[in-house]
């Protein structure tokens, strides 16, 4: 089993559609959680930390269930520029990534 | 500096042929991390370092891979007698703990193809 699992996708939206991804994780003990963004091959860039309690960024709002481990991302009112695949992320020793999930926005 | 600076860009090398790419982390940073990206996303965690040592090698493949990270210098990752499946993008992170509380800044990465 793959210690992060993501739908890989691709999820192909309108643009101004709400989408969610999801992910899950094997290790309990993990204890910092991440969505990084990452475009056409180019380096990961840190979109938000995951928060227990739940953490919003404008149009953008995480969450984490500790006792299911699992980890969401909402994206609302999508925009083309949101166009990317979305790494989920734990921290273990090092950082562990899922494989991402590829999200098209079309006009 | 304040952005992880990874040369070189992109790497051709015959099969066979040595390979060695560099990474200069964030000022500040005591924390390098190496990661390679193949096709599918996949990334693999392959080293990390606390200031010049050794912090976590289990993803080293044992044989012709090896890193160093000296003072002074940028940090170095190497791969002896390359095979085509060590075609990917090798990016270079740093942060300034290992508990990544605030996520790592990555390098733009190093594209190596293997022919």
């Amino acid at each position: 089993r793959k210690e992060v699992e993501q739908d890989p996708g691709p999820f192909n939206v309108p643009e101004g559609a709400t989408v969610a991804f999801n992910c899950t994780y094997s290790n309990s003990a993990s204890q910092s959680f991440f969505w990084y963004r990452q475009d056409c091959r180019k380096e990961p860039k840190l979109l938000m930390s995951v928060y227990s309690s739940g953490n919003e960024d404008g149009r953008f709002t995480a969450q984490l269930n500790r006792a299911s481990q699992y980890i969401s991302l909402l994206i609302r009112d999508s925009k083309l520029s949101d166009s990317a695949t979305y790494l989920c992320v734990v921290n273990e020793l090092a950082l562990t990534f899922g494989s991402g999930t590829r999200l098209q926005v079309q006009p | 500096g304040e952005e992880v600076a990874q040369t070189p860009k992109h790497l051709v090398r015959g099969e066979g042929q040595k390979a060695k790419l560099y990474c200069a982390p964030i000022k500040g940073h005591s924390y390098v991390f190496w990661y390679q990206q193949v096709l599918k996303n996949e990334f693999k965690f392959l080293i990390s370092f606390q200031n010049e040592n050794v912090f976590d090698e289990t993803g080293m493949p044992k044989e012709r891979f090896s890193a160093k990270c000296l003072p002074n210098s940028p940090c170095s990752l190497e791969i002896q007698a390359t095979k085509l499946e060590d075609s990917a993008v090798y990016f270079c992170a740093s942060s300034q703990s290992d508990r990544a509380i605030y996520g790592y800044t990555f390098g733009s990465g190093t594209r190596l193809t293997v022919v």
